[in-house]
């Protein structure tokens, strides 16, 4: 089975800065999608941005952007320019591109980021 | 475009009563599922669906029960609700035709067994 590990349980960094939240997952298929999502106090699961196994290139999204490294399974958030409003809890998941497996998503536990001024 | 639409919002139950939570989505999509979200745990997938009439379950399907006789329902059942039921739910819908698009979430329903 995969696992999604968040080793940082919290974060905190200044607005106007930047700062990378950790992620590293265990699999064995060569074929997946790896995803973050923002939680903020509403509640609301946001997804910030997404990355294809299959695809060399990071994922940026705006301020978003991912240091996605196949071959050590790590798949860290980088967030620049921080602003207030990104304060919130982030959450690293994982999914299998193999058919059958019904868009399963696995969770991290989750990094709380603060922002602060 | 409403999305992903679950009710209620909040929901306090006693011990061994039970409570169906309700989800709706009017995307069309075929696949829908709920996690619960506990601290320190992230979100764990409870059950999920592929289509209207079928239902499997997930990591933790114990203590819930699912039916999906529509493509835009999806109640997530408690039969006898415990206090290790306390949790955030949140129902989740994606495009099955679509492998790589996202789930979209719903707002979460946030229960208290005591």
């Amino acid at each position: 089975a995969q696992t999604v590990t968040q080793s940082q349980p919290e974060m905190s960094v200044q607005e106007a800065e930047t700062v990378t939240l950790s992620c590293t997952y265990d699999t064995s298929e060569s074929d997946y999608y790896l995803f973050w999502y923002k939680q903020p106090p509403s509640r609301q699961m946001i997804l910030v941005i997404r990355q294809e196994a299959y695809k060399q290139q990071n994922a940026t999204e705006n301020r978003f952007s991912v240091n996605f490294q196949k071959a050590a399974k790590s798949f860290s958030l980088k967030i620049s320019d921080s602003q207030l409003g990104d304060a919130a809890m982030y959450f690293c998941a994982y999914r299998s591109a193999r058919t059958g497996t019904a868009s399963k998503l696995t969770f991290g536990t989750g990094t709380r980021l603060q922002v602060t001024l | 475009n409403a999305g992903v639409t679950q009710t209620p919002k909040f929901q306090v139950l006693k011990t061994g009563q039970s409570m169906t939570l309700q989800c709706a989505q009017d995307m069309n999509h075929e696949y829908m599922s709920w996690y619960r979200q506990d601290p320190g745990m992230g979100l764990r997938l409870i059950h999920y669906s592929v289509g209207a009439g079928i239902t499997d379950q997930g990591e933790v399907p114990n203590g819930y029960n699912v039916s999906r006789s529509t493509t835009e329902d999806f109640p997530l059942r408690l039969l006898s609700a415990a206090p290790s039921q306390t949790s955030v739910y949140f129902c989740a819908s994606k495009n099955g035709g679509q492998f790589n698009s996202p789930l979209h979430f719903g707002n979460g329903t946030r229960l208290t067994v005591t």
